[in-house]
């Protein structure tokens, strides 16, 4: 079975600084997705970034990129120029991909602080 | 074109009371997930269903827990004779058939049983 770890509970920075979520995971397979997930306060589950497993690129989104280590089974979440809008849960997940359909597999989550 | 819509988004109930959570996926998705995430811990897969079928129920509880997706309509999470240890946020999500990118989630329904 697929799992997910997060082996930080809480992270703090200082605002425009720069910090590193880390996640672990463990799979079989070989064709998979790999997401990081934010969850402000009101709860919603907002998707930050995406990573598919057969793309050696790390994936890039404005402030928001990835460290995507595959032999390592390692997907860090990089926050550069850390806003007072970046605090919240961070989810890493998992989802296979090798059939449609597959359910997400999330970790822990990881509590970001920032600090003004 | 409208998002995972669930509801109600607060629902409170005594112990022993029945609690159905619903929700309506995206237009054109087949699948719909439901996730348990209880207070300052991740989420927890539930279910997986397509229309009329379930296709994983590993993650549901073997008793007084039951999920449906119809044909017609949305899909319902059923808790039968809550307690206070079914206290926690429920979500959805849902991806079309085939799909090699995420589930998109609702914004939950936080269930409180007193």
């Amino acid at each position: 079975a697929q799992t997910v770890t997060q082996s930080q509970p809480e992270m703090s920075v200082q605002e425009a600084e720069t910090v590193t979520l880390s996640c672990t995971y463990d799979t079989s397979e070989s064709d998979y997705y790999l997401f990081w997930y934010k969850q402000p306060p009101s709860r919603q589950m907002i998707l930050v970034i995406r990573q598919e497993a057969y793309k050696q690129q790390n994936a890039t989104e404005n402030r928001f990129s990835v460290n995507f280590q595959k032999a390592a089974k390692s997907f860090s979440l990089k926050i550069s120029d850390s806003q007072l809008g970046d605090a919240a849960m961070y989810f890493c997940a998992y989802r296979g991909g090798d059939t449609g359909g597959f359910k997400t597999i999330f970790g822990a989550g990881t509590r970001l602080f920032v600090k003004a | 074109n409208a998002g995972v819509m669930q509801n109600p988004r607060h629902l409170v109930r005594r112990r022993g009371q029945e609690a159905r959570l619903r929700c309506s996926p995206m237009k054109g998705h087949s699948h719909v997930y439901w996730y348990r995430q209880l207070p300052e811990e991740g989420l927890k897969f539930m279910v997986y269903l397509q229309k009329e079928n379930i296709i994983d129920e590993s993650g549901m509880p073997k008793e007084r827990f039951s999920a449906e997706f119809p044909k017609e309509g949305p899909s319902i999470l059923r808790i039968q004779q809550v307690v206070r240890g079914d206290s926690a946020a429920y979500f959805c999500a849902s991806s079309p058939w085939g799909s090699n990118t995420e589930a998109f989630f609702g914004q939950g329904t936080r269930l409180t049983v007193v």
